[in-house]
């Protein structure tokens, strides 16, 4: 069974720029979680999507933004990229019925200069 | 207080002991918990899930779960240097779909 992928691994984009990140969930695994994982702050909920809806956003400024495709890929958007976005951006899947634990790709790693 | 607590370590263990991992919690609502193990640069892990009061086991692993005193814990029984990661613990957030992570415990295993 494939599990979450991710592309691409890495990225290097300036500041200013905008950037997509794209995530293929576990098949049969409706809901795409997003997190943003620093050294300093730990993995933070960027947003949850289930059945192309977005159930739950975290706190984000609306640079970040994501949606979900019918076969339940999933995209995040970073608009006017900033230093601070470098980050391990790390997407997981799941059946999305709240109590079980989500699986997660290998992440993208972005580098804003 | 944070939503979900851990110590950040390192916790240093010998090669074989048992090493304790420890989380506490601030909603007492909360159902279901997950451990994760992330190697140095690598994604999280999925190693345990538990969702009623007392252990479960598998394997080297063994999670406990204590609502009363809103504390989860993670043993892990002849530990290994292979075994030196981040543990981190997570719960949903309400009865949201929001998953919250822990700041992890740094394991050291000394061979």
């Amino acid at each position: 069974k494939a599990g979450v992928t991710q592309t691409p691994r890495y990225l290097i984009k300036t500041r200013g720029q905008q950037v997509t990140l794209s995530c293929s969930p576990i098949s049969g695994h409706r809901s795409v979680s997003w997190y943003q994982q620093t050294p300093g702050q730990g993995l933070q909920f960027l947003f949850e999507y289930f059945s192309e809806t977005q159930r739950n956003k975290g706190n984000f400024p609306g640079r970040f933004s994501g949606r979900q495709f019918s076969n339940s890929r999933s995209e995040m958007n970073v608009s006017t990229l900033e230093l601070g976005d470098s980050a391990l951006y790390l997407c997981a899947s799941s059946l999305g019925q709240g109590d079980d634990g989500y699986t997660f790709g290998s992440g993208t790693r972005l580098t804003v200069v | 207080q944070k939503e979900v607590e851990q110590n950040s370590g390192p916790l240093s263990v010998p090669e074989g002991a048992i090493a304790s991992l420890n989380c506490t919690y601030s909603d007492r609502g909360s159902q279901s918990f997950f451990w994760y193990r992330q190697y140095s640069g690598k994604s999280p892990e999925l190693i345990m899930s538990i969702y009623s009061n007392g252990d479960k086991e598998d394997g080297r692993f063994t999670a406990q779960l204590n609502k009363a005193s809103q504390y989860v814990s993670l043993l892990i029984r002849d530990s290994q240097p292979s075994d030196s990661a981040t543990y981190l613990c997570a719960r949903p957030r309400d009865s949201s779909y929001k998953l919250i992570f822990g700041s992890g415990t740094r394991l050291l295993v000394r061979p």
